[in-house]
């Protein structure tokens, strides 16, 4: 089962920050927080991970909390192209915890 | 980031048969494979993971004997949906992880398969 909890559906306007939430209170020290987003028909992409401090890269921001248990990832100016399901995903170290259980995400609708 | 080719992107095929989808790791070698299954408007379903040179262990609810998984080189594994019914129909999606990609870094994931069983 999905260790995470994500909003079903989010709307947000083209140009504006999108801030997808998550919660994932059960997570343990050793488990990473992952996000992939899927556009309509096609496989995941990976957007970002962290552990426990926040993260930034050409997509995305993720912040994570002191306690870990939640996290945002923030779209900072979102286009229509970002309209797709985003998945919050936790998940272990090591060669036997590499799998990605995904839970039902978040449908985020960028509007013009 | 590394790439995952799937092939094919789409197939229909007559209840019965069987359809095997590939899944090519093309500049890195995957250790491990997985194997998703995703129904209309649902999310992604992991149906098992296969290591290179070794047998598939798949998740509960899985058969193995209808979903046969081979991952016989570090570039390559299949996935083959025997005697197909049409509510085997769905998209089917892979994902590869190993050597060359870094530990705890993104899976790659390929563009997914759907399959219609008519």
């Amino acid at each position: 089962d999905a260790k995470t909890t994500q909003p079903p559906s989010m709307d947000c306007a083209e140009g504006r920050a999108a801030n997808l939430p998550c919660n994932h209170s059960t997570i343990s020290g050793n488990e990473y927080v992952y996000w992939y987003r899927q556009i309509h028909s096609q496989g995941p992409q990976y957007i970002i991970h962290g552990l426990k401090n926040n993260e930034t890269n050409e997509m995305a921001s993720l912040i994570i909390t002191e306690d870990r248990k939640s996290s945002t990832l923030i779209l900072p100016h979102a286009t229509l192209r970002d309209t797709a399901v985003y998945y919050c995903i936790v998940r272990g170290r090591g060669q036997g915890a590499q799998k990605l259980v995904f839970g039902q995400g978040t449908r985020l609708t960028i509007n013009p | 980031g590394a790439v995952v080719s799937q092939h094919p992107s789409w197939v229909i095929c007559k209840s019965g048969t069987s359809v095997k989808i590939e899944c090519r790791s093309l500049d890195f070698q995957a250790t491990t494979m997985f194997w998703y299954r995703q129904f209309p408007k649902q999310s992604l379903m992991l149906m098992a993971t296969s290591n290179e040179g070794s047998k598939a262990t798949y998740e509960q609810g899985v058969e193995k004997d209808k979903f046969l998984i081979n991952h016989a080189s570090l570039t390559l594994s299949t996935l083959t949906v025997t005697s197909a019914h049409p509510e085997d129909s769905s998209f089917y999606i892979c994902s590869a992880s190993g050597a060359g990609v870094r530990e705890n870094t993104e899976a790659f994931f390929g563009q997914g398969t759907r399959l219609t069983v008519v």
